[in-house]
């Protein structure tokens, strides 16, 4: 089983779409994070957690927010989505080593 | 805030030896880390410095130096498979990652 789930795995939607992107994981750590992708760059952060009540805003937040329901799970939403968030999107969650993240398998989000 | 520079695109033959550079200036450090990306695929991790001198891992090393704001990852004995993109990471206190812009390798036969 994979250790990082990410929901959906793709998604086109339109302009002015609430939409809810969300990753579950199964190792049981606390620190879980979710990343944008644009093509040809690196991945900036956009909110991250520590804990179920421990929840931050990251280098772009603006536009999003984030739920964290439970230890394992960890939702990011788009309230009104634009096209300028089209992008590829990763939740990542501690490794096994202090200073590793592990992805998950990404969404590629389109809005139109 | 964190900025990182790093070489837009490498390429190389396999069996050659491969260098990435990264520069970086902080407000704050804890070490750097190196990923690796392939296409459509997720980031995974490779290596972490957090002190000066040089991390070897088999095929890769990773390299070192606070005082230069500088790290550097070594790719030896090129193989196909390491075509893929790289990304420089610094990692702050809070344990979170800021990443360069990613190096892409093509590897040629």
């Amino acid at each position: 089983d994979a250790d990082v789930t990410q929901t959906p795995r793709n998604r086109i939607t339109k302009t002015g779409k609430r939409i809810m992107l969300e990753c579950s994981q199964t190792k049981g750590h606390d620190r879980m994070y979710w990343y944008r992708q644009d093509p040809g760059l690196g991945l900036r952060l956009i909110y991250y957690s520590f804990d179920v009540k421990d929840i931050n805003k990251g280098e772009i937040s603006d536009g999003y927010s984030v739920s964290r329901q439970a230890q394992a799970k960890f939702s990011l939403s788009l309230e009104s989505a634009i096209p300028n968030q089209t992008a590829l999107y990763f939740c990542a969650t501690r490794g096994d080593r202090e200073y590793e993240q592990f992805f998950g398998p990404g969404t590629r989000l389109t809005v139109l | 805030g964190q900025s990182l520079e790093q070489p837009s695109e490498v390429t190389a033959v396999e069996g050659a030896i491969v260098q990435i550079n990264c520069t970086y200036q902080t407000s704050g450090f804890y070490g750097l880390s190196w990923y690796q990306q392939h296409d459509g695929g997720a980031p995974t991790f490779l290596s972490y410095n957090a002190l000066d001198g040089l991390e070897e891992t088999g095929r890769f090393s990773s390299f070192l130096s606070r005082s230069d704001s500088y790290g550097y990852l070594l790719l030896q004995e090129l193989q196909m498979k390491d075509s893929a993109s790289y990304f420089c990471a610094v990692r702050d206190a809070g344990n979170k990652l800021t990443f360069g812009g990613g190096t892409r390798v093509l590897v040629k036969p």
